[in-house]
């Protein structure tokens, strides 16, 4: 199967301008979740979609936002855009193991640099 | 999600065992431990999961306290491409939300 996808992987924006980036889960897997991963911060979860419903939500201002379509592809959404949103953002999804708990399978990230 | 200790790094040889430890004396019974690692310049990568009992996979074996407020993530010879940073993570059952402390950095020495 083909891994988790993230589109672009390299983005160069400027301050008060939004923001796009894109995620295809491996297929068959309903639960897609981001991160935002900074130097200062660590990786920090931003929330989760599953079946085209946001099941969880981190601690992030209203400017991260996203969705989830049917066919389990997610976009998330940073509007007016600051600095400090410059950050390598995750998008990973996850399948249900047998023993009852989730394995998360992570894409490769998208830079996002803020000038 | 429950707390995690870890050391902040550690060496090892290669080819060489390495145990890397974690405490998280607030576990809940329902909760798993899962063990990821970050490689340079790369997405978080699975490597193990267990819930009481230790666990064996082609990666690793995690060996898990009789209490469960610790566990040890066991490479059992390293290599170069080990060299990443381990994160241990207590999660709870319900959603796939992972909790990410600073991991321990290891290094392996050729």
């Amino acid at each position: 199967k083909a891994g988790v996808t993230q589109t672009p992987r390299y983005l160069i924006k400027t301050r008060g301008q939004q923001v796009t980036l894109s995620c295809s889960p491996i297929s068959g897997h309903r639960s897609v979740s981001w991160y935002q991963q900074t130097p200062g911060q660590g990786l920090q979860f931003l929330f989760e979609y599953f079946s085209e419903t946001q099941r969880n939500k981190g601690n992030f201002p209203g400017r991260f936002s996203g969705r989830q379509f049917s066919n389990s592809r997610s976009e998330m959404n940073v509007s007016t855009l600051e600095l400090g949103d410059s950050a390598l953002y995750l998008c990973a999804s996850s399948t249900r193991t047998s023993g009852g708990t989730d394995t998360q399978y992570f894409g490769p990230g998208t830079r996002l640099t803020v000038l | 999600d429950a707390k995690t200790t870890q050391p902040n790094s550690m060496e090892s040889n290669e080819e060489e065992p390495v145990h890397l430890p974690c405490n998280h004396s607030t576990i809940s019974g329902t909760d798993y431990i899962h063990w990821y690692r970050q490689l340079p310049s790369q997405g978080p990568e699975y490597v193990i999961h267990g819930l009481t009992s230790n666990v064996n996979n082609r990666m690793a074996s995690l060996a898990i306290a009789e209490d469960r407020k610790s566990s040890t993530l066991i490479l059992h010879r390293a290599t170069l491409r080990d060299a990443a940073v381990y994160y241990c993570i207590v999660k709870e059952t319900s959603g796939s939300r992972l909790t990410f402390g600073e991991g321990t950095q290891l290094t392996v020495n050729p």
